[in-house]
């Protein structure tokens, strides 16, 4: 089983809806969650980061983390065309340990 | 510089041969790190520095391959004896500390032939 599950997609979302990309974990004792955005050909991008239970939001972006399931969530409000690329969950055990990613989404917004 | 550099952003050499790959951090960051990346999955952990120590290799294949930090800023990843299967992009992270957000360079491409 990979430590870091993800939907590999496309998930396809016409513009201005609401896009959820998912990902689960198998290491219960995970302390820190983040969400990359990688474009075609470019290296990734941290765009959030979750360490509670909870939501945070920072814009049109919300991460969700329920540590008793062990899933993070991304969702992307009013999606736009620029938001096209593969999103990225990693998962770090404690603060001094290397962070392991998922094999990544493919979003596609559809005008 | 502004971001994290790494060079060359291409490299192609013929299998068997010898390979370094050069990552120069944010200035300030303590933490490095080195990634490798194939189409259609995501990085993976190959080695991470504190300062001009390894804290964790674990990531690392096998014994062709072995990165240094000497002053604690540059880190060179060197590949002996390179193998068809070691291409891949390799990505470089820098940050500030070791719980603190990662701040990837563009990567080099590397082709073995």
């Amino acid at each position: 089983q990979k430590e870091v599950e993800q939907n590999s997609g496309p998930l396809s979302v016409p513009e201005g809806a609401i896009a959820s990309l998912n990902c689960t974990y198998s290491d219960r004792g995970s302390q820190s969650f983040f969400w990359y955005r990688q474009y075609s050909g470019k290296s990734p991008e941290l765009i959030m980061s979750i360490y509670s239970n909870g939501d945070k939001e920072d814009g049109r972006f919300t991460a969700q983390l329920n540590k008793a399931s062990q899933y993070v969530s991304l969702l992307i409000r009013d999606s736009q065309p620029s938001d096209s690329a593969t999103y990225l969950c990693a998962v770090r055990y404690s603060s001094a340990s290397k962070i392991i990613f998922g094999s990544g989404t493919r979003l596609s917004i559809r005008p | 510089g502004a971001g994290v550099s790494q060079t060359p952003s291409n490299k192609v050499t013929e299998k068997g041969k010898y390979v370094e790959l050069r990552c120069d951090p944010i200035s300030g960051h303590t933490a490095l790190y080195w990634y490798r990346q194939s189409l259609g999955q995501g990085p993976e952990f190959l080695i991470y520095f504190q300062g001009t120590g390894a804290a964790d290799d674990s990531g690392l294949p096998n014994d062709r391959f072995f990165a240094v930090r000497p002053e604690g800023s540059v880190s060179t990843l060197k590949i002996q004896r390179t193998e068809r299967g070691d291409s891949a992009v390799y990505l470089c992270a820098s940050s500030f500390g070791e719980d603190q957000p990662q701040h990837f360079g563009d990567g080099t491409r590397l082709s073995i032939l």
